[in-house]
């Protein structure tokens, strides 16, 4: 258990639908984090956040959409999403994002997203 | 954009062998180095921070290398289990936000 979990764990959605994936943090951490990660690929960082301020947007796409209502909890937000979206999406916490040189990072064990 | 290389994609090892993996990433505006254990449908779990230049950290039969100069680290594995079966992911964090880049990993498969 890492203190970090995720629902949930698999969702099936079609390119019309509108849903969301969750993150909870049970660590007391300030910044947290959006992974996605497609076949074969390394994770690429989608969002990140810290103190509930987004302070990374790697261009993703707009219909990802983020959402941070306090240090604990996490949202991304999916809507008209395409069959190339379909991924494992992770989220990390960690303490901070600044004050600690190492940054390590804690995650939760993914969504894995089909969209058909 | 950092580049961060992992060596080799897979591994396949006899219980009892000992392994050892690579990490390759840019020497430059580097601040740490972190290891993780991914076995399938689990949080990667962290194994090791290194920051500093000819840092060793081991954990019962891992232990793990660092060399910031030429930009590499070594993951070791003495007497591999198939409990150790799993995908080990190298990260860097650089940068001012301290963003980690991952490696595509290494799947290593322990064969009883």
């Amino acid at each position: 258990e890492t203190g970090v979990t995720q629902t949930p764990r698999h969702l099936v959605m079609g390119m019309t639908n509108k849903k969301s994936l969750k993150c909870e943090q049970h660590l007391g951490h300030n910044a947290m984090y959006w992974y996605k990660q497609s076949a074969k690929k390394p994770l690429e960082l989608m969002f990140v956040y810290s103190l509930e301020e987004r302070v990374e947007n790697n261009s993703v796409p707009s219909r990802f959409s983020p959402e941070c209502p306090n240090s604990s909890h996490l949202f991304l937000h999916l809507h008209t999403l395409q069959p190339e979206d379909s991924a494992l999406y992770l989220c990390a916490s960690s303490p901070s994002l600044r004050t600690a040189r190492s940054n390590e990072q804690f995650f939760g064990p993914g969504t894995r997203l089909t969209v058909l | 954009i950092l580049n961060v290389e992992q060596s080799p994609q897979s591994l396949h090892v006899q219980e009892g062998d000992s392994t050892n993996f690579t990490c390759s990433f840019p020497s430059s505006n580097f601040y740490a180095l972190h290891w993780y254990r991914w076995e399938t449908a689990k949080s990667p779990e962290a194994l090791f921070v290194m920051t500093l230049n000819g840092d060793e950290k081991k954990k019962g039969r891992i232990s793990a290398t660092l060399n910031t100069k030429e930009g590499y680290s070594y993951l070791y594995i003495k007497g591999s289990q198939p409990e150790d079966s799993a995908t080990y992911l190298c990260a860097v964090s650089s940068g001012s936000a301290r963003q980690l880049t991952f490696g595509s990993g290494t799947q290593l498969t322990v064969l009883p």
